[in-house]
């Protein structure tokens, strides 16, 4: 069984960054595996894609809201998933979750886990 | 774009009930399939996987739970709710970048 844990809580001024960890336990294999996204979650809002990578097939994606502030990176020494965002405003204020997916084959069913979230407060 | 009806539903328990998702542009693989997901996200809780490549229930996932549709328009059913469907459930496409959720229908209970 997969977990991804999550980076504590964290407050911020605009204009600073913030760094979110995503840890993953349970597959040694996970990061050769599965591919993991960023989704946040404004107060009281819908789901919001930020962007993904697939560590083995290549440099991660990102949504072009994000495109210009945004980085996704993996360290496998540690099993941990990283989101790095810079230039925060009020509007980045959020829950933000790593997910986690891989697909066995066409015949066999999705794998798919969440960590529990990081709130991000963004406050001058 | 994925427009999902309505944003509020309030069910009896033991009543069947259904969310409708469109999406902007098909959903239709070259493969045959439609990758149309949909999560439930309980309060406090991220999403969870309910419904993967539009019909096909992911484990452990009760089968008054089902879905249905096609290219640009699908649905999610609910047979017979229950106080543990409530919550709020989005529908998801990953064929199209980016990535896009619906707007999230909140169920809850009468």
């Amino acid at each position: 069984q997969v977990q991804l844990v999550q980076s504590e809580a964290a407050v911020r001024k605009p204009g600073s960054s913030v760094k979110v960890s995503c840890q993953a336990s349970g597959d040694s294999l996970i990061f050769n595996k599965y591919a993991f996204s960023w989704v946040r979650q404004a107060p009281g809002q819908g789901l919001e894609w930020m962007g993904g990578i697939i560590p083995i097939r290549g440099p991660p994606k990102y949504a072009d809201k994000f495109q210009d502030r945004v980085r996704i990176t993996v360290d496998e020494s540690t099993s941990t998933a990283y989101l790095d965002l810079n230039d925060l405003t009020h509007e980045d204020t959020a829950i933000y979750f790593c997910e986690g997916s891989y697909r066995p084959s066409s015949s066999q069913d999705p794998l798919d886990y969440w960590g529990q979230g990081t709130l991000l407060t963004v406050s001058s | 774009v994925m427009t999902q009806n309505p944003p509020f539903l309030s069910v009896t328990p033991g009543q069947p009930t259904s969310i409708s998702c469109k999406s902007s542009q098909s959903l239709l693989h070259s493969d045959g399939n439609n990758y149309l997901y949909w999560y439930l996200q309980k309060p406090g809780q991220p999403p969870h996987l309910l419904i993967y490549e539009v019909s096909k229930r992911f484990s452990g996932v009760s089968d008054r739970i089902g879905g249905s549709g096609s290219e640009t328009d699908f649905t999610l059913s609910i047979s017979r709710v229950e106080p543990e469907d409530v919550g709020v459930y989005y529908c998801m496409q990953n064929i199209h970048f980016p990535v896009t959720f619906g707007g999230g229908t909140k169920v809850e209970i009468k």
